[in-house]
């Protein structure tokens, strides 16, 4: 299957600083990338789409200016969440979407997730 | 509106025992189907999809699921459960949503819990 690399796994910061998280495609070429976080015993909600080239799509609630995402490649999605605070802890998931055939029924592949932790 | 239901938050199964997850949907059109299972602190691994044809869809490491339109239905299964099989599923659809784009949406998730 295709690999989604997420990179750091885990990361703790100072309440103030921004944290640059990184999601790659390994094996194959992600026009879309999706960031999701998941708060303790709940879903994932899906807090933007990521396209290469154009600006990301933010889901209603969602601050752009505090969660920057770049998508440079078609191999490359990065979220920086900038002026980090403790309620901005969370685990944080991105996924790609390959490109092959239609759309809807392609299965997603997901990175190993950032836990992300700000004191 | 495109939704998920889990309606359980938890499930525990004696290993050996056959093991359901259950799963029930709402969309407007075809739906697409899917199940992931996640590991502590780690992104989501794909199981099994149902696009169309066969309503039994079967799906790494013994899982299967059955598809039941009129009950909108989407229950995950496995005839025997393994201890490595305790982990939290998460039941998926993808649909258009109001912009026109195709996400997933999920559900909330189950936690299952294999007892030695």
């Amino acid at each position: 299957g295709a690999v989604v690399s997420q990179h750091p796994s885990w990361v703790i910061c100072k309440s103030g600083t921004s944290v640059k998280i990184e999601c790659r495609s390994l094996d194959f070429q992600a026009t879309t990338m999706f960031w999701y976080r998941q708060f303790p015993k709940q879903s994932l909600m899906l807090m933007a789409t990521s396209n290469e080239g154009s600006k990301a799509t933010y889901e209603q609630g969602v601050e752009k200016d505090k969660f920057l995402i770049n998508h440079a490649s078609l191999t490359l999605s990065t979220l920086t969440v900038t002026s980090a605070h403790p309620e901005d802890s969370s685990f944080y998931i991105c996924s790609a979407r390959r490109i092959q055939g239609g759309w809807m029924n392609t299965e997603a592949f997901f990175g190993q997730g950032t836990r992300l932790t700000v004191v | 509106a495109q939704s998920v239901a889990q309606p359980e938050d938890q499930v525990n199964v004696a290993e050996g025992n056959p093991l359901t997850v259950k799963c029930t949907y709402s969309v407007s059109g075809n739906p697409y189907l899917f199940w992931y299972v996640q590991y502590p602190n780690r992104g989501l691994q794909f199981l099994l999809k149902y696009i169309t044809g066969d309503n039994l869809v079967k799906g790494s490491y013994g899982f299967e699921a059955e598809f039941n339109k009129s009950q909108t239905s989407f229950h995950l299964k496995k005839p025997s459960a393994l201890v490595s099989d305790s982990a939290l599923y998460f039941c998926a659809v993808r649909a258009y949503d109001q912009t026109g784009a195709n996400n997933l949406f999920f559900g909330t998730g189950t936690r299952l819990t294999v007892i030695p």
